[in-house]
């Protein structure tokens, strides 16, 4: 249990279009999803929190016109790069929280496999 | 807001030896300190947490201690085989944060034969 999937898995695009990146939790609920950013050799930096049914909450430094996020379902969450650059290209991670496994777990969080995406 | 601070970002050790990561971490509500492995191209694997409440955790060959008070935890890997080569992350999630991962700056291990 507790799977998220990511798609797609990579992604070539050239410079000023847009990508789409969606997250899914397969067999649980999760309100609420995270999306992470990840250089090469670097940490997960946490670009922002989605929140099912309202607004995402963005992390300071993040353009949030850039970087749409929507979070139109239970188990769906989907990252829009708009207007794509060299310097956007990264690898993109997302979590989710299984919110059904009760307070013990609940700060435990379920990472996609994760989106390379190249921006030539 | 919180802040994690990872030490050493490279680890090269001895099959056979102990491996041992320290992170630090500034916000006193943080109450839960997950560790992840990650493999290059790889998704980050949980493999082993900690909460606030407890001082001490193990699980075979993986330990993790809290000490409260300093503000600091720390892995600990036993006899160290190579599948342990992997890049590990420390991380905190504040009380408040609406279980906002933050993450330290990670630890290249590499296992020697």
């Amino acid at each position: 249990g507790a799977v998220v999937s990511q798609h797609p898995s990579r992604v070539i695009c050239k410079s000023g279009t847009s990508v789409k990146i969606e997250c899914r939790s397969l067999d649980f609920q999760a309100t609420t999803m995270f999306w992470y950013r990840q250089f090469p050799k670097q940490s997960l930096m946490l670009m922002a929190t989605s929140n099912e049914g309202s607004k995402a909450t963005y992390e300071q430094g993040v353009e949030k016109d850039k970087f749409l996020i929507n979070h139109a379902s239970l188990t769906l969450s989907t990252l829009t790069v708009t207007s794509a650059h060299p310097e956007d290209s990264s690898f993109y991670i997302c979590s989710a929280r299984d919110q059904g496994r009760g307070l013990a777990a609940y700060n435990e969080q379920f990472f996609g496999p994760g989106t390379r995406l190249t921006v030539l | 807001g919180e802040n994690v601070e990872q030490h050493p970002s490279t680890l090269s050790v001895q099959e056979g030896d102990s491996a041992v990561i320290k992170c630090t971490y500034s916000d006193s509500a943080s109450n839960y300190f997950p560790w992840y492995k990650q493999e290059l191209g790889k998704r980050p694997q949980l493999i082993i947490d900690i909460r606030s409440n407890v001082g001490e955790k193990k699980d075979q060959r993986i330990a993790v201690t809290l000490n409260k008070t300093a503000k600091h935890f720390s892995l600990h890997i036993t006899e160290t085989q190579p599948e342990d080569s992997a890049v590990y992350f420390c991380a905190a999630i504040p009380y408040s944060s609406a279980s906002k991962i933050i993450f330290g700056s990670g630890t290249r291990l590499s296992i020697r034969p």
